[in-house]
């Protein structure tokens, strides 16, 4: 199917440990982001990429980890899970930068 | 530095109009965009201005740019209970090369 996917849509997992989320979009759009969603906070940028092999951080990106090994892939990582990340996460892709975003569904992460 | 500001709620009537307003702060902005998210889905553009614009009219939805006062506005007119929504407004930058910077959202809640 085209479009941008994610996976899982829902997670939960314990502190500590480790959690990987997905995200594979097909338009071949240089540009992915990652996006946290909190009450009070709205959305905020986690890591972004321009191109494969290239990341870089936003507003908050500390206790996660980002690779682009493919284009159309960019897997966030949460390396040692915290409450504090119980949140709901959306991958976004655009031609440019500040180009139109497209949204995936979102990940809804419980972390216990 | 950005900032975008929103206010978080917003209720109006069946078939009255929703003015949902938003404040950004780097007056470079090339284009604003509004953004409508769905319970429970992702972020979809609903529709952007181009700054050199001062109004862009969509069906029912109509978008007015103050650039002096750096104010954007989204009207919905005859809101119907399928508006119900969270709005973001979003701006982008000159070099394109920064991130879309996005409000913290509307919540409209539409009372039939």
């Amino acid at each position: 199917d085209a479009g941008i996917t994610q996976s899982p849509r829902y997670k939960i997992t314990e502190t500590g440990r480790q959690v990987t989320l997905m995200c594979h979009q097909t338009w071949s759009h240089s540009y992915m982001f990652w996006y946290r969603q909190d009450l009070g906070h709205g959305l905020r940028l986690i890591y972004y990429s321009a191109a494969a092999d290239i990341t870089d951080k936003g507003e908050v990106p500390d206790g996660y980890v980002v690779s682009r090994s493919k284009t159309e892939n960019f897997p966030l990582t949460l390396e040692s899970a915290t409450r504090s990340q119980t949140s709901v996460y959306f991958c976004a892709s655009s031609e440019l930068s500040g180009d139109t975003q497209y949204f995936g569904p979102g990940t809804r992460l419980t972390v216990l | 530095g950005e900032d975008v500001e929103q206010s978080l709620f917003l209720s109006v009537r069946e078939g009255d109009s929703s003015v949902i307003n938003c404040t950004y702060t780097d007056s470079s902005s090339t284009y604003l965009y509004w953004y409508k998210q769905e319970p429970g889905a992702g972020l979809q553009l609903l529709t952007y201005i181009f700054s050199n614009m001062d109004m862009k009219q969509d069906q029912r939805l109509t978008v007015l740019l103050n650039k002096k006062d750096k104010h954007l506005s989204l009207r919905i007119a005859d809101t119907q209970t399928g508006d119900s929504a969270i709005y973001f407004c979003a701006e982008t930058f000159q070099s394109g090369n920064t991130p879309l910077v996005f409000g913290k959202g509307t919540r409209l809640s539409v009372i039939a």
